[in-house]
């Protein structure tokens, strides 16, 4: 069945670092996918998304690119703040069942000042 | 963020308690969804309702009873649950299967 697999957490990096999170998925047909956020105590958030493939989603200077070829969706920013201390699911749109949304793990990403 | 709220965001109760979690969309969706976030597992699907109407039931358990009176508003209803339902139940919301946006979630324990 479809699937994403996220790589393992926590990743810790010093403030102004580049990140990056590896996200691979398996699916049939044409999924879109996400990157969601979650903060402590809260819910998830969209980051961004890309429905097709070659698509570049973008927000708040993160970036992924949805690479058909490598089944990949990776998660960048040049330059990580104290703030971006988060879970990040990486997520696919089932192609069977539209409403629903299939999630890796999710990534801790601790940022130290 | 304050387009899809749930009540309460804690709740504590014993297993033979009834209780009921609520969730308010102020996007004007048409499509809400109940989710489960326990420890080291990924985010499970509950329950999907489109026009009120329940599309997903992915194999939950009969003491958890959800109920969608209209389009704005999704509750989920608790009867005896075990220790092991304790977990984040999260709401969302989308408008068809466009993308969905979540709520801040209910920390659910069950002693």
């Amino acid at each position: 069945g479809d699937s994403v697999t996220q790589m393992e957490g926590p990743v810790t990096l010093s403030e102004e670092a580049c990140l990056t999170i590896n996200c691979t998925y398996t699916a049939t047909g044409y999924p879109s996918l996400f990157w969601y956020v979650q903060y402590p105590g809260e819910g998830l958030q969209l980051l961004l998304k890309a429905t097709k493939a070659d698509d570049k989603g973008s927000n708040k200077g993160f970036e992924a690119t949805y690479r058909k070829e490598t089944t990949s969706f990776h998660l960048e920013k040049g330059s990580v703040q104290v703030s971006d201390s988060a879970v990040y699911f990486c997520a696919l749109s089932d192609p069977d069942s539209s409403y629903k949304l299939i999630f890796g793990s999710g990534t801790r990403l601790l940022v130290r000042p | 963020e304050t387009g899809v709220t749930q009540t309460p965001r804690h709740l504590v109760m014993g297993m033979t308690n009834k209780k009921s979690l609520k969730c308010e969309q102020h996007l004007g969706h048409n499509a809400m969804y109940w989710y489960k976030q326990s420890a080291k597992k990924p985010l499970e699907l509950m329950f999907v309702y489109s026009l009120e109407e329940r599309v997903e039931n992915n194999s939950v358990p009969s003491r958890f009873s959800p109920e969608c009176p209209n389009s704005s508003h999704l509750f989920l209803h608790l009867h005896t649950l075990q220790p092991e339902d304790s977990a984040l139940y999260l709401c969302a919301s989308s408008q068809g299967a466009d993308t969905q946006y979540f709520g801040p979630g209910t920390r659910l324990t069950v002693l």
